[in-house]
């Protein structure tokens, strides 16, 4: 079964405007971080935010936020006031505490920013 | 910040010949690296987990074989593709957990296969 799920393969955003990223997850593990990264063309993998599985409040990072619904198991990334640098894949990911630290990746989403 | 360092960024080889991938934590200790494989417009998918001192850990329908990992000190670990054939062109990727937390990532491998 899919850990993690991005049910978005390409998303197009106007600069300026906020745009969602959506990531589902599946665990039975209490206790397990979320990531997403950012991979440009070069394919370097940029860290953008993280969340943890007991954290109460949803966590922030300049333009990125992440809206956890641990209910739904659902972890979705809001970046605000697109630029046309945030062009680029965009991966959730998933690290559960029983299973040595491994991070395993979402099917990554493809963002265009248009001007 | 914590820094890996994997080399080389692209590397062109013959058919049959294998190929070995290093990556270096720079500024702190690892006791652990994971390798990944990223074939274009897709995932990053775990393949092993390397122990350093000891054997690497690999994913259900890696072949042991066939992706040699060696992981002989604190800082470095190298992932070596024996006998490589073109379905094994792909972008290969490793990463480190650094004290303060989270991954730190290399910046990749591109091995074309001809």
């Amino acid at each position: 079964a899919q850990k993690i799920t991005q049910t978005q393969p390409g998303m197009f955003v106007q600069e300026k405007e906020a745009v969602t990223l959506d990531c589902t997850y599946d665990t039975s593990d209490p206790s397990y971080g979320l990531f997403w990264y950012k991979q440009p063309s070069s394919g370097e993998m940029i860290f953008l935010i993280y969340q943890g599985s007991y954290d109460q409040q949803n966590a922030t990072e300049g333009r990125y936020s992440l809206n956890f619904q641990k209910a739904r198991k659902s972890a979705n990334l809001v970046i605000s006031a697109s630029q046309l640098g945030d062009s680029a894949m965009y991966f959730c990911a998933m690290r559960e505490k029983n299973q040595g630290g491994k991070l395993i990746f979402g099917q990554g989403t493809e963002l265009s920013v248009k001007p | 910040g914590a820094v890996v360092s994997q080399h080389p960024s692209w590397v062109i080889c013959k058919s049959g010949t294998s190929v070995k991938i290093e990556c270096r934590s720079l500024d702190f200790q690892a006791t652990t690296m994971f390798w990944y494989r990223q074939f274009p417009k897709q995932s990053l998918m775990l393949m092993a987990t390397s122990n350093e001192g000891s054997k690497a850990t690999y994913e259900q329908g890696v072949e042991k074989d066939k992706f040699l990992i060696n992981h002989a000190s604190l800082t470095l670990s190298t992932l070596t593709v024996t006998s490589a054939h073109p379905e094994d062109s792909s972008f290969y990727i490793c990463s480190a957990s650094p004290p303060a937390g989270g991954y730190t990532f290399g910046s990749g491998t591109r091995l074309t296969v001809v």
